[in-house]
């Protein structure tokens, strides 16, 4: 089974802060993503990366950056916390080369910016 | 216009009954359709993908695909209270685009 581990389940951090979100996959997937979920907009894409070292942007990439340096982590960054970054975030990954994206998810990391 | 549409519900269902679940997406060059479940307070998971046009079945779950009208959907036969989650439509438009709405939340009613 794919496990896909986000580093901290809850995390409250003040404006301004730089923050990290670490999330760690063991299935040797080529594909990661950081996505944020809020209620009545869904699931948006904030960063992704497809090799060690490659990222591309998603559909919300301001305020964040990302770091692949392994192929089994991917860090999303906060440079500069703010209250409207206050949400969950859900690290995802898959296997490149698929007709299909299945995505495997991690059990997110809930973000409270005071 | 969102990339993929869903109706927020709540839908709810009697236990037993079938379930229907649908989505609408504006890109035709969409590839790949998928089905997540999500539970309250957890990550989604993925209950089915689909493809090509018609149906594909997996047990009590059925996908519905219908790409000249772009409509995907989701039965859920003999409907459980243990399916009362929110679902979650997906679209792949390129090899690393997926769109997702913003989620049916369906309560079985026992």
């Amino acid at each position: 089974d794919v496990k896909v581990t986000q580093s901290s389940r809850y995390l409250v951090k003040r404006t301004g802060e730089k923050v990290f979100l670490e999330c760690v996959q063991d299935m040797d997937h080529e594909n990661m993503f950081w996505y944020r979920q809020d209620p009545g907009l869904g699931l948006r894409l904030i960063y992704f990366s497809y090799d060690v070292k490659m990222k591309e942007k998603g559909d919300i990439p301001e305020g964040y950056s990302v770091s692949r340096e392994k192929k089994e982590r991917f860090s999303l960054i906060l440079e500069s916390a703010s209250t409207n970054q206050t949400s969950m975030y859900l690290c995802a990954s898959s296997a490149s080369g698929q007709l299909e994206l299945s995505l495997h998810f991690g059990n997110g990391t809930r973000l409270t910016v005071t | 216009q969102k990339e993929v549409e869903q109706n927020s519900g709540p839908l709810s269902v009697p236990e037993g009954a079938i379930a229907s679940l649908n989505c609408t997406y504006s890109d035709r060059g969409s590839q790949s359709f998928f089905w997540y479940r999500q539970y309250s307070g957890k990550s989604p998971e993925l209950i089915m993908s689909i493809y090509s046009n018609g149906d594909k079945e997996d047990g009590r779950f059925t996908a519905q695909l219908n790409k000249a009208s772009q409509y995907v959907s989701l039965l859920i036969r003999d409907s459980q209270p243990s399916d009362s989650a929110t679902y979650l439509c997906a679209v792949q438009t390129g090899a690393n685009n997926l769109f997702f709405g913003t989620g049916t939340r369906l309560t079985v009613i026992p």
